[in-house]
């Protein structure tokens, strides 16, 4: 299947600090990229839906100003996690949806971010 | 509202057959999936229906039954490895997909 590389893969920060985070398709074009939030043994809460050129569609409670989506390429989507606090500690992930008939998303690997 | 339904824990035991089931209320419809998802680390996909009936893949299957808003995961030959949680989610009218809390499966020797 197709790959989705995520970077880093855990990051530890400051509060107030700002932390980016990179997801890459590696070998497809991803017109559609998917972040999500994950809390310890909570299900996937996606956060934002980020297309390729254009602004990213944010879900009812998140804050555009504080997570920072940019989808440059069809290969690049970048979270910037801005003025961390130690309440945005978690699991976030992305996603690929890929080109296939069964609409499938390839997930990253995941970063851990824990904010002091 | 839209809403997926599955159960939060099941227990089985090594070498036996498990049943995940999941229901679900969405806005259109346009397949459903199921995912594993070992702690710490993300989601990798298992399978994909979008038709009624089962699809077969290995030790594992999956079932859909779009009248009834109804699926279920089916494990056989578990093996300790299979310990995990098991998401189940369904793409809706816009192509999002909605995700279930997840069933965490604890398998015992």
């Amino acid at each position: 299947g197709a790959v989705v590389s995520q970077h880093p893969s855990r990051v530890i920060c400051k509060s107030g600090t700002s932390v980016k985070i990179e997801c890459r398709s590696l070998d497809f074009q991803a017109t559609t990229m998917f972040w999500y939030r994950q809390f310890p043994k909570k299900s996937l809460m996606l956060m934002a839906t980020s297309n390729e050129g254009s602004k990213a569609t944010y879900e009812q409670g998140v804050e555009k100003d504080k997570f920072l989506i940019n989808h440059a390429s069809l290969t690049l989507s970048t979270l910037t996690v801005t003025s961390a606090h130690p309440e945005d500690s978690s699991f976030y992930i992305c996603s690929a949806r890929g080109s296939g008939e069964n609409n499938e998303q390839f997930f990253g690997p995941g970063t851990r971010l824990t904010v002091l | 509202g839209q809403n997926i339904d599955q159960p939060t824990e099941m227990t089985a035991t090594e070498g036996a057959i498990v049943q995940i089931n999941c229901t679900y209320q969405t806005s259109g419809f346009n397949g459903l999936f199921w995912y594993q998802q070992h702690a710490g680390e993300a989601p990798t996909f298992l399978s994909y229906n979008v038709l009624d009936g089962l699809e077969e893949k290995g030790r594992f299957s999956s079932f859909l039954s779009r009248s009834k808003g109804y699926s279920y995961l089916l494990l056989k030959e578990l093996q300790m490895k299979d310990s995990a949680s098991y998401l189940c989610a369904v793409m809706d009218s816009n192509y999002q997909l909605i995700w279930g809390a997840g069933t965490k499966l604890i398998i015992k020797p």
